[in-house]
Formats: C-alpha cells, sequence, structure tokens
C-alpha cells in the first residue's frame, strides 16, 4: 500500500519560513492535498491539488510536489501557525495521510 | 455554508458494533462523496472510507471487514458502523465531504466525536 513520510516535527523562528515535506514514491504524480490541524479542532484544508489556496487561506501557505517529495511552505510564520500539519493523497481507489507533522513556532 | 454533524454513542463496549450518524446541513448530500475519518488521541489521521450518494463505497483495507457506511438523502444523513471493536478503536470519529472535481478533497469537516471502547 502506499506511504506517505513526514517529519515528526518541524520548528521556525518567528517571521521565518517554514518547510513541511511529504515523501512518497512518485508523489510528483499524485495531487496531494495539505490540512492543519490545531489542538480540540477538526482539521482545515489550507492546500488543495499541489499548490492551490482555498479561500481564507493566507497568501503565506504555498505548496509544490516534484519526484518522490511535495513541500508546505509557510512564509513569515506566525504564532497562529503552530499546529499538526498533515499531507493527504488519493491512491487505489483510498485516502491516504501522512503521519502528520507537528510545527512550532519559536 | 455546509456543516457536519456527528452524533452517537460516546461509549461502546467491546466486541459490539460502533454506529456514528453524520447529518448535513446548509446543502445537499447528493452528488458528493462522503468520509469517515478517526483519529485516536495523540496520533495521526486515519480514514475509514467514504460513500457515494448513489451508495457506492470504498472502504480502508485494514477496516473493509468490519465496516459499512449507509446514505439517507431524504434525511441528508450518512452513517457509520464498525463491528466487533476493541480498544484500539477508541479515537475522534470525523464525518467530511469530499469535493473538489476528483472528490478527494476533504473540504467540509464535522467537530468530530469521541468514542470509547470499554466495558
Amino acid at each position: 500500500s502506499y506511504e506517505l513520510t513526514q517529519p515528526l516535527s518541524v520548528s521556525v523562528a518567528l517571521g521565518q519560513t517554514a518547510r513541511i515535506t511529504c515523501g512518497g514514491n512518485n508523489i510528483g504524480s499524485k495531487n496531494v492535498h495539505w490540512y492543519q490541524q490545531k489542538p480540540g479542532q477538526a482539521p482545515v484544508l489550507v492546500i488543495y491539488r499541489d499548490s492551490n489556496r482555498p479561500s481564507g487561506i493566507p497568501e503565506r501557505f504555498s505548496g509544490s510536489n516534484s519526484g518522490n517529495t511535495a513541500t508546505l511552505t509557510i512564509s513569515r510564520a506566525q504564532a497562529g501557525d503552530e499546529a499538526d500539519y498533515y499531507c493527504q493523497v488519493w491512491d487505489s481507489s483510498h485516502v491516504v495521510f501522512g503521519g502528520g507533522t507537528k510545527l512550532t513556532v519559536l | 455554508q455546509v456543516q457536519l454533524q456527528e452524533s452517537g454513542p460516546g461509549l461502546v463496549k467491546p466486541s459490539e458494533t460502533l454506529s456514528l450518524t453524520c447529518t448535513v446541513s446548509g446543502g445537499s448530500i447528493s452528488s458528493y462523496y462522503w468520509s469517515w475519518i478517526r483519529q485516536p488521541a495523540g496520533k495521526g489521521l486515519e480514514w475509514i472510507g467514504r460513500i457515494y450518494t448513489s451508495g457506492s463505497t470504498n472502504y480502508n483495507p485494514s477496516l473493509k471487514s468490519r465496516v459499512t457506511m449507509s446514505v439517507d438523502t431524504s434525511k441528508n444523513q450518512f452513517s457509520l458502523k464498525l463491528s466487533s471493536v476493541t480498544a484500539a478503536d477508541t479515537a475522534v470519529y470525523y464525518c467530511a465531504r469530499a469535493g473538489g472535481s476528483s472528490a478527494t478533497i476533504f473540504d467540509y469537516w464535522g467537530q468530530g466525536t469521541l468514542v470509547t471502547v470499554s466495558s
């Protein structure tokens, strides 16, 4: 079955750029979606189809996908961006989530 | 604005069947895929499966033998049944809509409901 690999944690200084990776075999050929989840809340879609932002998501959030790695980039990180982030793809008629990355803003 | 609300027992005994319903408001349930996703405390998201309004389903292979999903378009609801539960099935259960042209983007989520499996 298809697997997505994310780092357990990423730290970023306030105002700097955070990059969260999602690794998978030839993931560049798939559509990758990203979700942000804050404690006690449901996940929220922040990037869909690799690099598209839903309405209401700040331009600071961007995404890319190529080869075996998809990346969620958060520019000018704010304290409010501290959360868990999950990547997700569709493979062989199933949804697959990455294990999640905890983003800490220092 | 589409809203989803999960409902069902918060406590289920081991070996019994977990049953949850998701009620959709603010929009029609028709012509979309609807999913169940769960999250054990302190762990990641696990997709359980999805159902289309025609009744067509896809299930997570690891849970397929125990999962049944159904949809009631007249009530704008869809449901999950998970049989033979154990403590490992204790989790927050979310319902979600899968939107987008490929119907794989979870654009609306319920708030989640905690289900504990314990005697």
